[in-house]
């Protein structure tokens, strides 16, 4: 069971953005805090960001400073993260998973997004 | 805070115990959690708070340390436990993973 329902795979050209979504999909993960971490296949995650849903109070990673952008809010249960001046090496899955305390409890399906000319 | 987990590939027998090692380059106290990545998926939380399961892992799974030494222990190692395990800290912003250990059968 997929508790978190990201949107569907991406292609982009360098210097374009591309906007993932991630729906919660139970009510028992549904107003949680969301973070953002992707994963070129091969490697270990990179965590990019997180959002407190009640207060709409972002963080994100300083490798992703003033590229990334996350938004969402306890009215509607969909987060969402904007990644900007895509380059080839942004190619790789992209997760939102549920805030535990810190740790990451339950994780989307993932989005692919592919960077190529 | 750089997480370095070794090894980086451990060969063990099914039935067998595996210890996972996860240093980190300064105290995280036991902000540490513990991950499992079967191919093609998502990782998945086992371990939260160095040594707490995560709901549905089972209890061949433990976790221990505190400070900047961190172990993760499989016994009676299982078919499906022979994939990559990560080790992330949530002590300091930016949180970090480590490189991962790749468990595979001997």
């Amino acid at each position: 069971q997929v508790l978190l329902v990201q949107s569907g795979p991406e292609v982009k050209k360098p210097g374009a953005s591309v906007t993932i979504s991630c729906r919660a999909s139970a009510s028992r993960v549904s107003g949680k805090d969301v973070h953002w971490v992707r994963q070129v296949p091969g490697q270990r995650p990179e965590w990019m960001g997180w959002i407190n849903v009640a207060n709409e109070k972002t963080k994100v990673s300083p490798e992703f400073q003033g590229r990334v952008t996350i938004a969402g809010n306890t009215d509607a249960p969909v987060v969402y993260m904007e990644v900007r001046s895509l380059g080839s090496d942004d190619t790789a899955i992209y997760y939102c998973a549920t805030d535990q305390a810190g740790a990451l409890s339950h994780w989307g399906q993932g989005t692919q997004v592919t960077v190529s000319s | 805070i750089v997480l370095t987990q070794s090894p980086d590939t451990l060969s063990v027998s099914p039935g067998e115990r595996a210890t996972l090692s996860c240093r980190a380059s300064q105290s995280l106290t036991t902000n540490l959690a513990w991950y499992q990545q079967k191919p093609g998926q998502a990782p998945s939380l086992l371990i939260y708070d160095a040594s707490t399961r995560a709901t549905d892992t089972p209890a061949r799974f433990s976790g221990s340390g505190s400070g900047s030494e961190f172990t993760l222990t499989i016994t009676s190692l299982q078919s499906e436990d022979f994939v990559h395990y990560y080790c992330q800290q949530y002590k300091n912003w930016p949180y970090t993973f480590g490189r991962g250990t790749k468990l595979e059968v001997k």
